[in-house]
């Protein structure tokens, strides 16, 4: 079974600066796809970055980029120039990559909190 | 137009009750699922259903069930509903072949008194 693990139960960061949230999983599997997910107080679940594991260049969304170590199982977010906007509770998931559609398997979520 | 829509969003009930939460999505999905959400924020997979069948339950309580009545509705019945079934469900959809995002609905806080 897989499983996700971020360590950093909260986090804070200033009000233009940079902060990298953590995530490892655990696999078995080769071909997979991880996915970081914001969650503001709103509750809706939002997509952040996807990246599939045949790929070795890293993701990037605009402020967002995430550091994939494929060996190491460690999918990292950075966030640069954070916003207010960006407070919310971010969850790293994991998905198998086979014939059909899997479910997420989430990690417990980091608590982000932008200070102006 | 929205995506993924739950209804309602919020559901207030007592123990031993039992109610349904609907989940339609519009985007032309073959797979949709639910996950709950407890109150440390967990989330953890429940069902998927995949063109109207089920493909994976997860160790849940028979007192849960999902219907899908079609590829673009996927509800979920509850029974006998007990205290730590308060929690927040979302509903989710996907397209086989695409790129696997998940479009989550709004989600369902339901509290149990």
């Amino acid at each position: 079974a897989q499983t996700v693990t971020q360590s950093q139960p909260e986090m804070s960061v200033q009000e233009a600066e940079t902060v990298t949230l953590s995530c490892t999983y655990d696999t078995s599997e080769n071909n997979y796809y991880l996915f970081w997910y914001k969650q503001p107080p709103s509750r809706q679940m939002i997509l952040v970055i996807r990246q599939e594991a045949y790929k070795q260049q890293n993701a990037t969304e605009n402020r967002f980029s995430v550091n994939f170590q494929k060996a190491a199982k460690s999918f990292s977010l950075k966030i640069s120039d954070s916003q207010l906007g960006d407070t919310a509770m971010y969850f790293c998931a994991f998905m198998k990559h086979v014939a059909g559609n899997t479910p997420l398997v989430f990690g417990k979520g980091t608590r982000l909190s932008v200070i102006a | 137009d929205t995506a993924v829509s739950q209804t309602p969003k919020y559901l207030v009930t007592q123990m031993g009750n039992d109610k349904s939460i609907k989940c339609e999505q519009n985007l032309g999905h073959d797979t949709m699922y639910w996950y709950k959400q407890d109150s440390k924020k967990f989330l953890k997979i429940m069902f998927s259903y995949n063109n109207k069948e089920l493909i994976i339950n997860e160790t849940v309580p028979n007192r849960f069930s999902p219907k899908s009545p079609d590829k673009a509705h996927l509800n979920l019945h509850i029974n006998s509903l007990e205290l730590g079934d308060s929690a927040v469900y979302f509903c989710a959809s996907s397209q086989l072949g695409t790129d696997y995002e998940q479009y989550f609905g709004p989600g369902t806080r339901l509290t149990v008194t």
